[in-house]
């Protein structure tokens, strides 16, 4: 089964500074998709970013970035200028199949930001 | 606008009482999914449904049951049988072939045991 991992439980980053959360994940699979999903205090799970595996170049939403490094199995999300609303927990996941032509997502355990004023 | 509908929002469940906590799209989505969060742990699968009148258990189906008699319903019955039921519960939709776009969330149900 793929995991996903998040090593970094907590972090802080400045206003309008540059924070960097990290993911690992493990899998056999030579095509497959990540997510970066954002949880506000409300709870509202929205999704960020995705990556296509096949796809050598990182994506980019306005202020959020990825890294990814398929040889190292790294997808890790870059924050610019940090502003207070982005102050959250924030999963990344792997879609995983899950037979019968269907996926799931795997979550990892979330890094809580703070965005410090 | 379409989306996802949980509800209620909070709920209190006695010990020994069983609870069945709602789920509703009208994205026309065949696949979704129940999942529990608790603190530390991230989203922990339950239960999962890609088509009607069939579902799989997740990663922590235990004491959990589900029906899926309606492409736009899911209800999820948290039974007895789970030991420790206090949890914020969310449930998710998406296309059920390839999931590109990742899920569409709901707002959730924190589900606290008295």
């Amino acid at each position: 089964a793929q995991t996903v991992t998040q090593s970094q439980p907590e972090m802080s980053v400045q206003e309008a500074e540059t924070v960097t959360l990290s993911c690992t994940y493990d899998t056999s699979e030579s095509d497959y998709y990540l997510f970066w999903y954002k949880q506000p205090p409300s709870r509202q799970m929205i999704l960020v970013i995705r990556q296509e595996a096949y796809k050598q170049q990182n994506a980019t939403e306005n202020r959020f970035s990825v890294n990814f490094q398929k040889a190292a199995k790294s997808f890790s999300l870059k924050i610019s200028d940090s502003q207070l609303g982005d102050a959250a927990m924030y999963f990344c996941a792997y879609r995983s199949y899950s037979g019968a032509g269907s996926y799931q997502l795997t979550f990892g355990k979330g890094t809580k930001l703070s965005v410090i004023p | 606008d379409g989306g996802i509908t949980q509800s209620p929002k909070y709920l209190f469940r006695k010990e020994g009482q069983n609870v069945t906590l709602s789920c509703e799209q009208n994205l026309n989505h065949d696949a979704m999914y129940w999942y529990r969060q608790d603190p530390g742990q991230g989203l922990r699968l339950i239960y999962y449904s890609h088509i009607v009148n069939d579902f799989q258990k997740g990663d922590i189906a235990e004491g959990y049951s589900v029906s899926r008699e309606k492409k736009e319903s899911f209800p999820l019955t948290v039974t007895s049988a789970q030991k420790n039921p206090t949890a914020f519960y969310l449930c998710a939709s998406s296309l059920r072939t390839g999931n590109v776009y990742g899920y569409t969330f709901g707002s959730g149900t924190r589900l606290t045991v008295v």
